[in-house]
């Protein structure tokens, strides 16, 4: 059985400071991680995904993601933050049988 | 670039009604989802699908069915539509493990 644990489901940073959303993740076997970021009334699009190999994955717009196995963790960052940054973020996790469990989502603010 | 492409983005249908909403992939995905978004609640699985004529209940299937007669297309179909069904209903398909495309949504509305 794998799930998600989003901390805080919204996050105010200033333009311009370091964006940390974090996500912690449950999984019986290697998981499959995401990120996905979400604007008004639109789908979800993939930032990125963690499979095998280097931990510390990089994505679109900046935003980078590190796997820490012993921590259970998948924490997304970006070094500074800018207005259209503004979304919700959804950590999600998935096994074998590429079905995604997605966690409740972070919304993100940005502050001018 | 995939497309997944809804069919509607905004629906209001009548409370008992038969509702389909359809979904197209473009890029021969073997996988396609269903999946519902409610505030607070986040997103949940309806129904997949990994083959052609192939349907899985994910966690919520209950008044809900589905087709897939043709590996582009996945519809999902409310039999008698509720109020308490009225949601946002994404779509996505995929390859496996590489990550889901997400269609833009169908916003729907049971009055």
């Amino acid at each position: 059985a794998q799930s998600v644990t989003q901390l805080g489901s919204h996050v105010s940073v200033s333009e311009g400071a370091l964006v940390l959303l974090r996500c912690n993740y449950s999984s019986s076997v290697p998981p499959y991680l995401f990120w996905y970021v979400q604007y008004p009334n639109q789908g979800l699009q993939l930032l990125l995904k963690y499979t095998t190999g280097a931990t510390l994955v990089k994505g679109i717009n900046g935003f980078e993601a590190e796997f820490k196995k012993s921590e259970t963790s998948f924490h997304l960052t970006k070094p500074s933050a800018h207005m259209s940054d503004a979304a919700e973020y959804f950590c999600a996790v998935s096994g074998l049988d590429d079905k995604i469990i997605f966690g409740k989502g972070t919304r993100l603010h940005i502050l001018p | 670039d995939v497309k997944v492409t809804q069919s509607s983005r905004y629906l209001v249908k009548r409370t008992g009604e038969k509702v389909f909403l359809e979904c197209v992939q473009d890029m021969d995905h073997e996988n396609m989802f269903w999946y519902r978004q409610d505030p607070g609640l986040g997103l949940r699985l309806i129904y997949f699908s990994y083959d052609v004529k192939m349907k899985e209940k994910g966690d919520i299937p209950e008044g809900y069915s589905v087709s897939r007669e043709k590996k582009e297309r996945f519809s999902l179909i409310l039999e008698s539509a509720s109020t308490n069904q009225t949601s946002m209903y994404l779509c996505a398909s995929s390859l496996f493990n590489y990550g889901y495309t997400f269609g833009s949504g169908t916003r729907l509305t049971v009055v």
